[in-house]
């Protein structure tokens, strides 16, 4: 059983541009959530993808898009990014969207952006 | 709107002491709450949940509806439980899960 990656393991973009960080779930796994998480907070929930379609979402402007594959693989897209957007990027995996079972983390994307 | 909070950003304590990590939640539906954990250079991980009502690695979290609590307790500190504790929300029907700021856990030997 594999676990949740990350790529890439960090990055560094200047405001304005656009970046997509990558995430693999967990074998056996059909739900991905995004959180981002800032210096010294706790997670903050972006949105989760069931089955390759958005199932909730966050308090999160629309620059933040994603994309589930079928293989259950994730993708997190940014626009135009400020530098509020400087954060570590999670992303979870789990079985299953109506329940809340657990969630494996993966290590995270470092993004900073200047 | 669903909040949680967690007092302490710190908590020191010796080891074999009483360990008592607090949080508490805003919420008007019927919660969900999780307690996760994240030691040195690891991910974060699910410590326990409440529905669960079990111990894991000897600590507890009661959720107590009527103070909005779901504090972690346990009852001997070791040095391993060191690490940043989130507590966390369940809601909405799916697995949005809103996480406190954290508590960093540091056992003195």
């Amino acid at each position: 059983e594999t676990g949740v990656t990350q790529s890439p393991t960090h990055l560094i973009k200047t405001r304005g541009q656009q970046v997509t960080l990558r995430c693999s779930s967990q074998s056996g796994h059909n739900t991905v959530s995004w959180y981002q998480q800032a210096l010294g907070q706790g997670p903050q929930f972006i949105f989760q993808y069931y089955r390759e379609e958005e199932n909730g979402r966050g308090n999160f402007p629309p620059r933040f898009s994603g994309l589930q594959f079928p293989n259950y693989s994730s993708e997190l897209n940014v626009n135009a990014l400020e530098l509020d957007d400087s954060a570590l990027y999670l992303c979870a995996s789990s079985q299953s969207d109506r329940d809340l079972h657990e969630q494996y983390f993966g290590p995270g994307t470092r993004l900073t952006v200047t | 709107a669903q909040r949680v909070t967690q007092p302490e950003k710190l908590l020191s304590v010796f080891k074999g002491a009483p360990v008592e990590l607090k949080c508490n939640y805003s919420y008007s539906g019927s919660p969900e709450l999780f307690w996760y954990v994240q030691y040195s250079r690891q991910r974060l991980q699910l410590l326990l949940r409440h529905i669960s009502r079990e111990s894991i690695k000897g600590f507890t979290a009661d959720l107590n509806k009527g103070e909005t609590s779901f504090h972690l307790k346990k009852p001997f500190a070791q040095e391993e439980d060191s690490a940043m504790y989130y507590c966390a929300l369940g809601s909405g029907g799916y697995q949005k899960v809103t996480f406190g700021t954290g508590t960093k856990l540091q056992v003195i030997p």
